[in-house]
């Protein structure tokens, strides 16, 4: 069975602070990863993907994240936050169908 | 393209009521899904296709119902609405041409309440 979890369900941030969220998954096989973002009374937006190759992938708004095979995790990372960043952050892992977690709420204090 | 389109956007039901929830897409996508979000639980999966004719089961599949006879159409069905059914639902697709899944696109979510 394939999950995914986000073990913070809020993040606190001071605006030029390098932010992080993380996300694990549990999957039998070779994972696709993605992490989408939503806005307030929003749809959900796509962030970045992990399908193959290297293991650090950028992605829109300046984020990126690290694949890390052996911990099982793929950490949302941006190098200084800004306020705008403020939304909530799902993380998915695709193996046979697409599922999200919790989501993991950030602020990004002025 | 209009991307992927859900209607209605509002919806209140009384207990026992049923509803189909539309989705379409015009982007040729073999991959539909449907989501319902609520406050905590993120998004789950209900339903989703890989293609006409094919439908499975996802995280919390009871009490809705789906049928994909297009490419293109992908309707959810609430056989006896309920208030635990109370959510946003979300709509979304993508290719997995070569086997491969790009990101997917997410219609503008229906608002239910069941009363």
């Amino acid at each position: 069975a394939q999950s995914v979890a986000q073990p913070e369900d809020q993040v606190n941030v001071a605006e030029g602070n390098p932010l992080t969220v993380k996300c694990t998954y549990s999957v039998s096989g070779n994972p696709y990863l993605f992490w989408y973002v939503q806005y307030p009374n929003r749809g959900l937006q796509f962030l970045l993907k992990y399908i193959t190759g290297d293991n650090l992938v950028k992605g829109s708004y300046g984020f990126e994240a690290e694949f890390n095979k052996s911990q099982t995790s793929f950490h949302l990372k941006k190098p200084s936050a800004l306020v705008s960043d403020s939304a909530l952050y799902f993380c998915a892992v695709r193996y046979d169908k697409i599922i999200f977690g919790k989501g993991t709420r950030l602020h990004i204090l002025p | 393209n209009a991307g992927v389109t859900q209607t209605p956007k509002f919806q209140v039901l009384k207990t026992g009521q049923s509803m189909t929830l539309q989705c379409a897409q015009d982007m040729n996508h073999e991959y539909m899904s449907w989501y319902r979000q609520d406050p905590g639980m993120g998004l789950r999966l209900i339903h989703y296709s890989v293609g006409a004719g094919i439908t499975d089961q996802g995280e919390v599949p009871n009490g809705y119902n789906v049928s994909r006879s297009t490419t293109e159409d992908f309707p959810l069905r609430l056989l006896s609405a309920a208030p635990s059914q109370t959510s946003v639902y979300f709509c979304a697709s993508t290719f997995l041409s070569s086997g491969l899944t790009h990101e997917q696109y997410f219609g503008p979510g229906t608002r239910l309440t069941v009363t």
